[in-house]
């Protein structure tokens, strides 16, 4: 079974300028979570989707932050503008609802 | 508030030697507990998980874990460890229920084995 995927690996950005991240979940998997985990710290929650609906947004930076799963698989995450307290990794996960998450390779933010 | 701790930021351990990473919690109701480890530039793995039955639950790579109600505990164990144990291990708890739970992270705990 493939697992999580994610893209770009690493990314550079110079503050304020945008940035997108790609996720593509495992096949079948109807909830599917972003996750941004800073240096030091355990990951936190973004963002939530169960299919194409948002079940958790509420530690999303809304001014800046925005997320879509249009046709419930695949995801996007976005950065407009960034600053430089958003260098960290980012990280997709998805699962089936239970009990366990299934976690991608991450995306490396560098904000300068 | 529900949340998950890790007093530790770092621990050291002699290969061959048993190792411990602690975890507390704190939770409405019956708490579902997990161990994820995070190897560098790679992301989370499940280790193991609690939800109910057998306090003791084994999991992934010859780790186990104690599942201790009257102290909160979740606190992860290896009878003998292995240089290539280390790595960032992270407890986790689920709050919420169905659809919309959700799994919040500890601050992680870095695990150093030495040859």
């Amino acid at each position: 079974e493939a697992g999580v995927a994610q893209s770009p690996r690493y990314k550079i950005i110079e503050k304020r300028q945008s940035v997108a991240f790609w996720c593509n979940p495992i096949s079948g998997h109807a909830t599917l979570y972003w996750y941004q985990q800073i240096l030091g710290q355990g990951p936190k929650l973004l963002i939530q989707f169960q299919n194409n609906g948002v079940v958790d947004d509420s530690q999303l930076p809304k001014d800046r932050f925005s997320a879509e799963r249009l046709k419930g698989v695949d995801s996007t995450l976005k950065i407009q503008p960034a600053k430089l307290e958003d260098s960290a990794v980012y990280l997709c996960a998805s699962g089936t609802g239970g009990h366990e998450q299934f976690f991608g390779p991450g995306t490396r933010l560098t904000v300068l | 508030a529900q949340s998950v701790a890790q007093p530790e930021d770092q621990v050291n351990v002699a290969e061959g030697n048993p190792l411990t990473v602690k975890c507390t919690y704190s939770v409405s109701g019956n708490p579902y507990l997990f161990w994820y480890v995070q190897y560098p530039n790679r992301g989370l793995q499940f280790l193991l998980k609690y939800i109910t039955g057998d306090n003791l639950v084994k999991g992934s790579y010859g780790f186990e874990a104690e599942f201790n109600k009257s102290q909160t505990s979740f606190h992860l164990k290896k009878p003998s460890a292995l240089v290539s144990d280390s790595a960032l291990y992270f407890c986790a708890v689920r709050v919420g229920g169905g659809s919309a739970s959700k799994i919040i992270f500890g601050s992680g705990t870095r695990l150093s084995i030495r040859p």
